[in-house]
């Protein structure tokens, strides 16, 4: 069965880098793009990255552009979050969740991890 | 303010019909991109609910169905279960932003 755990959140400083891990198991890994979605507590869901299978294609929301990294590596089937001068405002539980085939439909999550926390504070 | 806009709340007895709206625009739902529906138990990871507009995965009841037109879409819930109270969200991709968008997300009480 398909299962993704997510793990590295923490509490850290405003300013501070952070990095997010996803191991990925019960599918072939290398064959699916991958996203990142946070959801701040007491809010609703927020999209942060995509990359594709191949690691070749990667896309961003607005508000982590620049800041924020998303990487794979197929070879140990995991799945990272580079965040870099992290804001109060990133405070959020970050899932990891698969991507359904584009041939099938775009953009969409059929598979999530259960999320770790991540708490920017001084 | 989500780029997809739905309601706050909706409620509903048990044994009756729902329904959630997800209003978009001509960048996002209007050009033609799929909306997917995700359901949010309290403290659990969303789930994913309907793909592909119309779409259920496997072990998704035939209560839960989806529907789009225009730039909009709905997600219908008929005969409702106390199991069904939980945050529901909408998804698209928008070509002005060049990803992919939620819905503000919708909480469902069962009355």
């Amino acid at each position: 069965q398909v299962q993704l755990v997510e793990s590295g959140g923490g509490v850290v400083p405003p300013g501070r880098s952070l990095r997010l891990s996803c191991a990925a198991s019960g599918f072939t890994f290398s064959t699916y793009g991958m996203h990142w979605v946070r959801q701040a507590p007491g809010t609703g869901l927020e999209w942060v990255a995509i990359i594709s299978n191949d690691g070749s294609n990667k896309y961003y929301g607005d508000s982590v552009k620049g800041r924020f990294t998303i990487s794979r590596d197929n070879s140990k089937n995991t799945l990272f979050l580079q965040m870099n001068n992290l804001r109060p405002e990133d405070s959020a539980v970050y899932y990891c969740a698969r991507d359904m085939p584009p041939t099938i439909t775009l953009f969409c999550c059929d598979y999530w991890g259960q999320g770790t926390l991540v708490t920017v504070s001084s | 303010q989500s780029v997809l806009t739905q309601p706050p709340s909706v409620s509903g007895a048990p044994g009756q019909r729902v329904t959630i709206s997800c209003t978009g625009s001509s960048s996002n739902i209007g050009s033609g991109y799929d909306i997917h529906w995700y359901q949010q138990l309290p403290g659990t990871a969303p789930k994913l609910l309907i793909y592909g507009n119309t779409n259920r995965p496997s072990g998704v009841p035939d209560r839960f169905s989806g529907s789009k037109s225009g730039t909009s879409a709905s997600l219908a819930i008929t005969g409702l279960q106390a199991e069904d109270e939980a945050d529901y969200y909408c998804q698209s991709y928008d070509s002005s932003l060049s990803g992919s968008v939620f819905g503000g997300g919708t909480k469902l009480t069962v009355l």
